[in-house]
Formats: structure tokens, sequence, C-alpha cells
């Protein structure tokens, strides 16, 4: 069956960097799309951005251009998010969920905790 | 960005009974709509997906319609595993963007 296991949670500092994972099993992640979401305690979710795991092809949401890195490891089936320049407004829960447009399978989350 | 407006914030039901979330796009989506459940704690599950194909495994009391750029959510026969937070989701156009949530209580 398909599964999506995340990171655990993280606690940075201001101004450091961050790197997510989102390790795979159970489908072709070689020919899939994996999207990457931020999401606040109690708010809404917001669409970072998509990679392509067949040829590493990115699409990020403007908002986050400049903050968000997203990379694969084909031999692994993982996924990858990197944060950088962290401020306290990039404090959140970050989930990663196959496909590209609409999204079937979403891993538990990983906290994301920016404080000095 | 393609604005998603979802309503009501907040409802409570009984079990058993209908509910009706809607979701106002700005502009078309032509059908690309998604809606999900959020339970506390957990990440959010595929309900439909293209305004009203359900995706494999979830009950039938859950249905998806459109009319224009108005989308709906229709739960019937509540249960009380029903009690969630449900989000819409529009995949018609960079950046995805989602529906400030509707919170369902089961009386």
């Amino acid at each position: 069956q398909v599964k999506l296991q995340q990171s655990g949670a993280e606690l940075v500092k201001p101004g450091a960097s961050v790197k997510l994972s989102c390790k795979t099993s159970g489908y072709t992640f070689s020919t899939s799309y994996m999207s990457w979401f931020k999401q606040i305690p109690g708010q809404s979710i917001e669409w970072i951005g998509m990679i392509y795991a067949g040829d590493g092809g990115t699409g990020y949401n403007q908002k986050f251009k400049g903050k968000a890195t997203l990379t694969v490891d084909t031999s692994s089936s993982t996924a990858y998010m990197d944060l950088s320049s962290l401020t306290t407004e990039d404090s959140a829960v970050y989930f990663c969920a196959r496909k590209g447009w609409y999204f079937d399978f979403w891993g538990p989350g990983t906290m994301v905790t920016v404080s000095s | 960005d393609i604005q998603m407006t979802q309503s009501p914030a907040s409802l409570s039901a009984s079990l058993g009974e209908t509910v009706t979330i809607e979701c106002l796009a700005s502009e078309d989506i032509y059908s690309n709509l998604a809606w999900y459940q959020q339970k506390p704690g957990k990440s959010p599950q595929l309900l439909i997906y293209d305004a009203s194909s359900l995706q494999d495994g979830v009950p039938s009391r859950f249905s998806g319609s459109e009319s224009g750029t108005q989308y709906s959510l229709e739960i019937n026969s509540l249960q009380s595993e029903d009690a969630a937070t449900y989000f819409c989701q529009q995949h018609h156009d960079y950046p995805y963007t989602f529906g400030a949530g509707t919170k369902l209580e089961l009386k």
C-alpha cells in the first residue's frame, strides 16, 4: 500500500535552515509528482510547490520561491524540502502529498518550530 | 491567485442529518476542485476530485456537485466519524489554493 513517512519534528533557531524528508513506498516514485504544503495549526493549507521525480522538474508557489527548495532521491524513493532563512512565520506543520494537482496520499506531517 | 471562498466557517448537525458545504471560486476553475477531510492532528484525506468524482474507499454518503463557479460538498446520513474540518482546493491553476475550511461538529 502507498505510504509516505516524514521526518521528525524540528526546533530551529531564526536564520537557520532545515531539510525535511518524505520517504515513500508502495508505488512507482520515479514517475510521480510530489507536492509540499504548509499549515499553521488551526488555519488553512498553503501549497508550496511540486516536483516531478522523473526529471526533478519543479513548480513553486511564488510566495515560497527563495524559501523552499524541492529535491528528490529516486534511489531511496525520498523527496526533500529545504527551508532557508527561517523566521517565526515559518513555524508550521509541513506535509508532503502524492500527485501534482489533487492529492491522494499524504504524509503525517512534520512540525517545524522556529524559536531562539 | 484564484480565491476560494468557503462557507460556512463552522456548523453543527445531528447524526443522520444531511449537510452541505460550499466553495465559491473567484474565476472559472472548470470542475478542477477537490474536497478533503482533516481530523485534529492528522493529515488531510482526499474525498472528492474533479468536483464530483469519489475517491476510492470514501463512503458514498459523500458527494460533490457544481453550479458555475460554486462547488458543493454534501454529506448524507451524518456519522460520528464525520466530525472534522473540510477544505476545498482548486487544481485548475497555479498556485493551487484552498478554502479557509469548515469545521463540522456533531451534536
